[in-house]
């Protein structure tokens, strides 16, 4: 599987716009990009996925790097319930297991 | 709202005790994973089933075992839990897809003493 580099950790306002940046050169054509955050005390969550093109829901935005090597999380107004451990990942196929690495540890100030 | 639970969610044992972390999910997903995970850290996989009768061991060696004889269960058992061992376990599941969410339970934290 492809491995992850983030930032350990980001510190942001509260409505403010974040952005959470994540490389993955090694990922393959048909690796999906995956995006996952953990609360304390909680298990993780899925946020948003893609695979080339950008993507939005009601939670965020990914933007994906034309050559795919790196994608970007949005959160457009941040809150305090945004605070969290923010996981990117990169899987695909019928081996489809996701691993995750230490990501990164969002601060929102009020 | 994740219809995937794990108990207990926290115990705390003796060495040498036998214990089983129970993970069921009612979704009818195929695909089921056992993650160990401890305080600030990263998400370790340790098994993984594809479905009925199908496990696998996943990246980071792991003492425990699992079973998978009904879709919806997924136990992991220490037949002897050691100091060790003392960490949070996460369940989660999902479709036999190559892109499909994955959900996760709340977790069980076992503390060995």
């Amino acid at each position: 599987d492809a491995k992850t580099t983030q930032p350990n950790s980001m510190e942001s306002n509260e409505e403010e716009p974040v952005h959470l940046p994540c490389n993955h050169s090694t990922i393959s054509g048909t690796d999906y990009i995956h995006w996952y955050r953990q609360l304390p005390s909680q298990g993780p969550e899925y946020v948003i996925h893609g695979l080339t093109s950008n993507v939005n829901n009601r939670m965020a935005s990914l933007a994906i790097a034309e050559d795919r090597k790196s994608s970007t999380l949005i959160l457009h107004r941040a809150t305090l319930r945004d605070a969290a451990v923010y996981y990117c990942t990169v899987s695909g196929g019928s081996n489809y297991k996701l691993t995750f690495g230490k990501g990164t540890l969002l601060t929102v100030n009020p | 709202e994740a219809d995937i639970y794990q108990t207990p969610r926290y115990l705390v044992i003796g060495t040498g005790k036998k214990i089983t972390l129970e993970c069921s999910q009612t979704m009818g997903h195929d695909k089921m994973y056992w993650y160990q995970q401890d305080p600030g850290m990263e998400l370790h996989l340790i098994h993984y089933s594809y479905g009925v009768n199908s496990t696998e061991k996943g990246d980071l060696s792991s003492e425990s075992t699992v079973s998978r004889i009904r879709t919806e269960h997924f136990p992991l058992t220490l037949e002897s839990a050691r100091p060790s061992h003392t960490s949070q376990y996460l369940c989660a599941s999902t479709r036999l897809t190559n892109t499909g969410e994955l959900f996760f339970g709340e977790g069980s934290r076992l503390t060995v003493l």
